[in-house]
């Protein structure tokens, strides 16, 4: 059963200021999402990542999948106070199929 | 908005009591997915049903069960509710593959 790590849990950074939030994995995946929470919200879709290498970009959010690291990551570039919520990294809970299982959440302040 | 409806928005009942918590998916959805979100457990995937039949169980109790209808709409019944069922509890659906999960705006249940 894969197993989903994020770090760091909480986050508090300047406007302006970049970051990066890391998702590791246990087992192998054949996929990685990106989701988003504001407080008391719903989960918003960010990014799906299927292969090794892929990068997708949206905004000031970029993120990236090595497979063979069981890493991906969210870059933040030139932070933003509307980035502020929870960012969850999710992955298939047997590495394939639709049940997905969710790291602890990354808690993002962005300060003016 | 997501297309996926969850009702009610709030619940507040007291233990031992039974709830029921509805769910319909984004039209053309067949999977149906239930999920926890507590404060301790973080989001805890619970039961999955596809086209009507149970397809998947996570770490649900036996206190809890769900169903999905003919018209695809679900039902995740919880009873002898417990003061640690307070919880966000998620719908979600999708399609098949590697879509990833679309969230309801969920239920928040409070166990007085």
């Amino acid at each position: 059963e894969l197993k989903v790590e994020q770090n760091p849990l909480f986050l508090s950074m300047q406007e302006g200021k970049n970051y990066t939030i890391y998702c590791n994995y246990s087992t192998t995946s054949d996929r990685l999402y990106w989701y988003r929470q504001d407080p008391g919200k719903s989960l918003e879709s960010l990014f799906v990542l299927l292969s090794n290498g892929a990068v997708k970009q949206e905004g000031r959010l970029m993120a990236s999948l090595d497979t063979k690291a069981r890493l991906s990551t969210l870059h933040i570039t030139a932070a933003v106070h509307d980035l502020s919520a929870t960012y969850f990294c999710a992955g298939p809970l047997e590495g394939s199929g639709s049940r997905l299982t969710f790291g602890e959440g990354t808690q993002l302040t962005v300060n003016p | 908005d997501s297309g996926v409806t969850q009702t009610p928005k709030h619940l507040i009942t007291a233990t031992g009591q039974r709830v029921t918590l509805r769910c319909s998916p984004r039209s053309g959805d067949l999977s149906v997915y239930w999920y926890q979100q507590s404060l301790d457990q973080g989001l805890q995937f619970l039961i999955q049903y596809y086209n009507g039949e149970e397809r998947a169980k996570g770490n649900i109790l036996e206190r809890f069960s769900a169903q999905q209808f003919p018209d695809l709409h679900s039902e995740l019944n919880l009873s002898s509710l417990e003061l640690g069922d307070s919880a966000l509890y998620f719908c979600a659906s999708s399609v098949t593959g590697n879509s990833p999960l679309h969230f309801g705006n969920g239920t928040r249940l409070t166990v007085t």
